[in-house]
């Protein structure tokens, strides 16, 4: 069963680098997949950071695009967000998950997608002050 | 302003019916399919639906389907437990980014 997990800094100074990792536990992230990067603000809805594959290739939400680098670490099966320039705008709880798969009926091939997910992490508050 | 619209609130009792509604455009919901996600108060959103297809481990009350540009999540049968925030979600190949609704909040009576 994969489970995920994030991790860092709670607390972060205006303007610098957010810096978060999510351990992934039951499953090779070098294998398949997209592993992605989800937030939500106090009392808001959530907002889509980013996605990452099993072989590095990339989607980022376009207005986060110029701050955002979400990258891979497959020799400790845990993928990495990093958020430059943060303000306090950036503050919220931040979650990864796992994209979601769909299987064709017909022939079984797996089509894996970066802009679902079916596995949540639990969630890491991040504030920014 | 959300790129998907969902009811703010949606309410029922024990046992009923309910369908929660995420409407977009041909951009998004009338192209790709639609994920709902739950989150209980204070706790991680849950994948309960993409498209028509259940997540395993998600009870069968549960389901999903869209008509035009508007995608539903119907859940028969209601119990105490689903009680949550639900969040419809998808792709947009013009903005090029993952959309999401504002959220419906339901409430078990």
């Amino acid at each position: 069963q994969v489970q995920l997990q994030e991790s860092g800094p709670g607390l972060v100074k205006p303007s610098e680098t957010l810096s978060l990792t999510c351990v992934v536990s039951g499953y090779s992230i070098s294998s398949a997949y997209y592993w992605g990067w989800i937030r939500q603000p106090p009392g808001k809805g959530l907002e889509w950071i980013g996605s990452i594959n099993h072989s590095g290739s990339t989607y980022y939400n376009p207005s986060l695009k110029s701050q955002v680098t979400i990258s891979l670490d497959t020799s400790k099966n845990q993928f990495s967000l990093s958020l430059r320039s943060v303000t306090a705008a950036d503050t919220a709880v931040y979650y990864c998950a796992r994209g979601g798969v769909y299987y064709d009926i017909l022939t079984g091939y797996p089509y894996y997608y970066h802009y679902y997910m079916d596995v949540w992490g639990k969630g890491t508050t991040v504030t920014v002050s | 302003q959300s790129a998907l619209t969902q009811e703010v609130s949606v309410s029922g009792t024990v046992g009923q019916k309910v369908t929660l509604s995420c409407t977009g455009n041909s951009n998004n919901t009338g192209s790709y399919g639609v994920a709902w996600y739950q989150q209980m108060s204070h706790g991680p959103p849950k994948t309960v639906m993409y498209g028509d297809s259940l997540p395993s481990g998600i009870p069968d009350r549960f389901s999903g389907s869209r008509s035009g540009t508007t995608a539903s999540l119907t859940i028969s049968g209601l119990q105490p437990e689903d009680e949550a925030d639900y969040y419809c979600s998808t792709w947009d190949y013009s903005l090029s980014d993952v959309v999401f609704g504002g959220g419906t909040k339901l409430t078990v009576l």
